[in-house]
């Protein structure tokens, strides 16, 4: 099945204790994203990559960082989380043309 | 700067009516609109999408409405049924992502449809 997989699905974590949320996808898709959904506030995208080792700022990059060493894998490192990145994470690929983005199903994290 | 504005932010509409949500843009160079609904606990899906070379599009009990002049697209749901219940996200983008555009996908801030029974 083609599909975007996320872990954890739920974390609860303190304040400066780095994490990392992984995304993996199994469509050879180039083209993979990371977004916060936040209330009122909508899907708002962090950081993006076009290819392997080619990854670029989306609107709210301060305070995440990512790789993507590997096509299939685009992980999102909290290095000192905050409690503002409370939110609800979510990783999407796509082919060549961008367009048509396939989503994970979320990963919920709070931080205390 | 909010690129694509989306209305209303909440609906509730009854079973066998029409759900309409509204999004308009500022920036013409966009030329892929796409709608994208989520339900409890999923991540968006793509639900439909129109280029700005026709006026509308429809799948089902779906529609997109598209105003090139007025720079405003939006979506209809027709004979709405409680399993419509989700948040619906606008989007647009210009180009590909290929090619020297940035292409990314820019969404509105959703809309959260309930259809009583």
């Amino acid at each position: 099945e083609a599909q975007v997989t996320q872990n954890p699905r739920y974390l609860i974590t303190v304040t400066g204790k780095k994490l990392t949320v992984t995304c993996s996808q199994n469509m050879n898709h180039e083209y993979m994203s990371w977004y916060r959904q936040d209330p009122g506030l909508g899907l708002r995208q962090i950081y993006y990559s076009m290819n392997v080792e080619v990854t670029d700022k989306g609107d709210v990059p301060e305070g995440y960082k990512v790789s993507r060493k590997e096509k299939r894998n685009f992980p999102l490192i909290l290095e000192s989380p905050s409690p503002n990145q409370t939110s609800l994470y979510f990783c999407a690929s796509s082919n060549r043309t961008g367009n048509v983005l396939t989503f994970g199903a979320g990963s919920r994290l709070t931080v205390l | 700067q909010q690129q694509v504005k989306q209305s209303p932010q909440s609906l509730i509409v009854q079973k066998g009516g029409i759900s309409i949500i509204n999004c308009a843009y500022e920036n013409t160079a966009f030329d892929y609109f796409p709608w994208y609904q989520q339900f409890p606990g999923k991540g968006p899906a793509l639900l439909i999408a129109i280029r700005p070379d026709v006026s509308e599009k429809k799948e089902g009990r779906f529609t997109i409405s598209f105003n090139k002049s007025a720079k405003q697209f939006s979506l209809h749901i027709m004979d709405s049924q409680p399993g419509d219940s989700a948040t619906y996200f606008c989007a647009a983008s210009h180009g590909l992502l290929y090619g020297g555009s940035q292409g990314n996908l820019i969404f509105g801030k959703g809309t959260k449809l309930s259809v009583k029974p």
